[in-house]
């Protein structure tokens, strides 16, 4: 099983400044790699797919890098909207599985 | 805009089934995966299984024969059942939608969630 890890776990930042989150799987997933931002009592938002590709609406201070193993995701200037919960996923074709990190608090300094 | 409208019973004692539906609108049924996913405390988010529009499942190998997931794609549904609950299938349950063509097999569409708890 291909493990997802997250850091930091808790990311405090002030509006306006730059926020770098990573993810490490413990093996190769190529570029099968998304990340999801979710707030409080709200479902998972899809914001990056193939670990660089914005989702439709999502705004571009929004970045995703990374491939293998290694993956970030950038928010160029963090606005108040930002301060939420990250998750990436990753897919492994098989057997079919999805495996999601612990998730990274962004929060407001 | 594609909308999940998800229901079941929330509160069930352990042993018992927990049983959850989720119904898709203004968008298609077929071409895609549809997913249910769980957040609970202890272990973040957990992909739990997937139905394609033409039957096919894919079950997460830790819940073992513990889940089912069927699909009715007349009526654009599909339903999670998760036999012989524990406490630590407490969490919130989501619904989702699965772009099986896009790199990374995103959940675009998500359920509102529905959380459960199990204690006796």
């Amino acid at each position: 099983e291909i493990v997802m890890t997250q850091s930091p776990a808790t990311l405090s930042v002030s509006p306006g400044e730059r926020a770098t989150l990573s993810c490490r799987a413990s093996q190769s997933v190529n570029n099968n790699l998304v990340w999801y931002q979710q707030e409080p009592g709200q479902p998972p938002r899809l914001l990056v797919y193939g670990a660089s590709t914005r989702a439709p609406g999502v705004p571009d201070r929004f970045s995703g890098s990374g491939s293998g193993t290694e993956f970030t995701l950038t928010i160029s200037s963090v606005q108040s909207e930002d301060f939420a919960v990250y998750f990436c996923q990753q897919y492994d074709n098989w057997p079919p599985t999805y495996t999601f990190g612990q998730g990274t608090n962004l929060k407001i300094k | 805009q594609v909308q999940l409208q998800q229901w079941g019973a929330g509160l069930l004692k352990p042993g018992e089934t927990l049983s959850l539906t989720c119904a898709v609108y203004n968008g298609s049924f077929s071409g895609y995966y549809w997913s249910w996913v769980r957040l609970s405390p202890g272990k973040g988010l957990e992909w739990i299984g997937e139905i394609g529009h033409r039957g096919t499942t894919n079950y997460n190998p830790s819940l073992g024969t513990q889940i089912a997931i069927s699909g009715d794609s007349s009526k654009n549904q599909f339903s999670l059942k998760l036999i012989y609950v524990t406490a630590a299938d407490t969490g919130v349950y989501y619904c989702a939608r699965v772009r099986p063509l896009s790199v990374g097999r995103p959940f675009d569409y998500w359920g509102q969630g529905t959380p459960v708890t199990v204690s006796s």
